[in-house]
């Protein structure tokens, strides 16, 4: 398999529950990122990790926790979502962080908080 | 933050009509990328812009690096149902680790 793949594809989740959402890059890229995409408003840039250390957190509520155990996989754990947390998580990497040569994204996950 | 304005908002053309998009920032960029979102799907790299003036083709997509480095633009000729979608900027900004993205175009074709 090749690119970024996103799992699942659709979620729908209470508010109380504990959900992942997984991204795997088989690209051999240094840089994984997370982003939201609301209706309606840009991209929304969430977390950065570069070679498995995560080098920015923009302002993300702790409801959403990130983790990078390796360079290929990028998980985001959900808990006590809200539903306006409901949107399409984008996974993308990069060769190297910053994306001048551009990203590679998965197809999303869209997610739905009930 | 930054932010890249692109205009219009949305499209809706006719099969076989040129289209045209620009984006927009009140900061330079070194860097402009264009990204086509298909539905339900992530966005896909069209072509990338590294310096001022360059003019870079993709099959029926042309974009350019406008010169004052401020501005790219987007143009797709004779247009078909497959272009539809939305097309977004995108420029490295801040401390260059990451891609700051546009606020979109959504282009609809009608046959």
């Amino acid at each position: 398999e090749t690119g970024v793949t996103q799992t699942p594809r659709h979620l729908v989740m209470g508010m109380t529950n504990k959900k992942s959402l997984k991204c795997e890059q088989h690209l051999g890229h240094n840089a994984m990122y997370w982003y939201k995409q609301s209706a309606k408003k840009p991209l929304e840039l969430m977390f950065v990790y570069s070679l498995e250390e995560r080098v920015e957190n923009n302002s993300v509520p702790s409801r959403f926790s990130p983790e990078c155990p390796n360079s290929s996989h990028l998980f985001l754990h959900l808990h006590t979502l809200q539903p306006e947390d409901s949107a399409l998580y984008l996974c993308a990497s990069s060769q190297v962080m910053g994306g001048a040569n551009g990203y590679t994204f998965g197809s999303g996950t869209r997610l739905t908080v009930v | 933050g930054q932010q890249l304005n692109q205009s219009p908002q949305s499209m809706f053309i006719q099969e076989g009509e040129d289209v045209s998009m620009n984006c927009t920032s009140s900061s330079i960029f070194n860097t402009w990328l264009w990204y086509k979102q298909d539905p339900g799907e992530g966005p896909v790299l069209l072509i990338a812009l590294y310096k001022a003036g360059e003019l870079t083709s993709n099959g029926r997509l042309t974009a350019q690096f406008g010169i004052t480095r401020k501005d790219s633009f987007l143009n797709i000729s004779a247009s078909i149902p497959s272009d539809v979608g939305i097309y977004f900027c995108a420029g490295p900004t801040g401390t260059a680790s990451k891609l700051t993205f546009g606020t979109g175009t959504r282009l609809q074709v009608t046959l």
